[in-house]
């Protein structure tokens, strides 16, 4: 099992819809919870990051983390189609130093 | 402008042949990262360094090699000893040594072996 899983879509949404993408993890001293978005041939870059459990809201985005259940939820209001591209979940703090990705969901918004 | 610089974007290897990928970066961070992302995988760390000088292998540093004789700077040397070096590669920096919660990224250099 790994200790990170993400649907890897794709996922094709219409323009305006609310877009829920999910990772579970298996590691429960996970403690900082980060999505990235990378678009085709480019490399991530930091969207959100959460401690612990709780919400976190910036713009249309809201990161959720649900430590209890081990799934953590990002939330796109208002999709834009410049918000097709791939979504990976990163967590960090298991007792050492690594942080740990997953596979990535695609994303797909049309317009 | 702050940030990482990696190149070049993409590369070609003869089999056989050993290259050095560049990375630069100019945020004063003190740690840097080497990620390899393959199609359906997450991101898999070769190797990582928190200060100059000093270096830790990844999960899979296997075929791989690093230096890190200055702080901006974070070559990755893909030898012939990886079997399996198509890939595309990815540099990143944070300023916490110890957790990367806000790493920034290159833009990536695509390997093909030809």
């Amino acid at each position: 099992q790994k200790e990170v899983e993400q649907d890897p879509g794709p996922l094709s949404v219409p323009e305006g819809a609310i877009v829920s993408l999910n990772c579970t993890y298996s590691n429960s001293a996970f403690q900082y919870f980060m999505w990235y978005r990378q678009y085709s041939r480019k490399g991530p870059e930091l969207l959100m990051y959460t401690y612990s459990s709780g919400n976190k809201e910036d713009g249309r985005f809201t990161a959720q983390v649900d430590k209890s259940s081990k799934y953590i939820s990002l939330f796109i209001r208002d999709s834009q189609p410049s918000d097709s591209a791939t979504y990976l979940c990163a967590m960090s703090g298991g007792g050492g130093f690594k942080t740990i990705f997953g596979a990535g969901t695609r994303l797909f918004v049309k317009a | 402008d702050g940030g990482i610089t990696q190149s070049p974007k993409y590369l070609f290897r003869k089999e056989g042949q050993n290259v050095t990928l560049s990375c630069e970066q100019n945020l004063n961070h003190d740690a840097m990262y080497w990620y390899r992302q393959d199609p359906g995988q997450g991101l898999r760390l070769i190797y990582y360094s928190q200060i100059v000088n000093d270096f830790q292998k990844g999960d899979i540093a296997e075929g791989y090699s690093v230096s890190r004789e200055k702080k901006e700077s974070f070559p990755l040397t893909v030898t012939s000893a990886q079997k399996n070096p198509t890939a595309f590669y990815l540099c990143a920096s944070s300023q916490r040594q110890i957790l990367n919660t806000e790493a920034f990224f290159g833009q990536g250099t695509r390997l093909t072996v030809v």
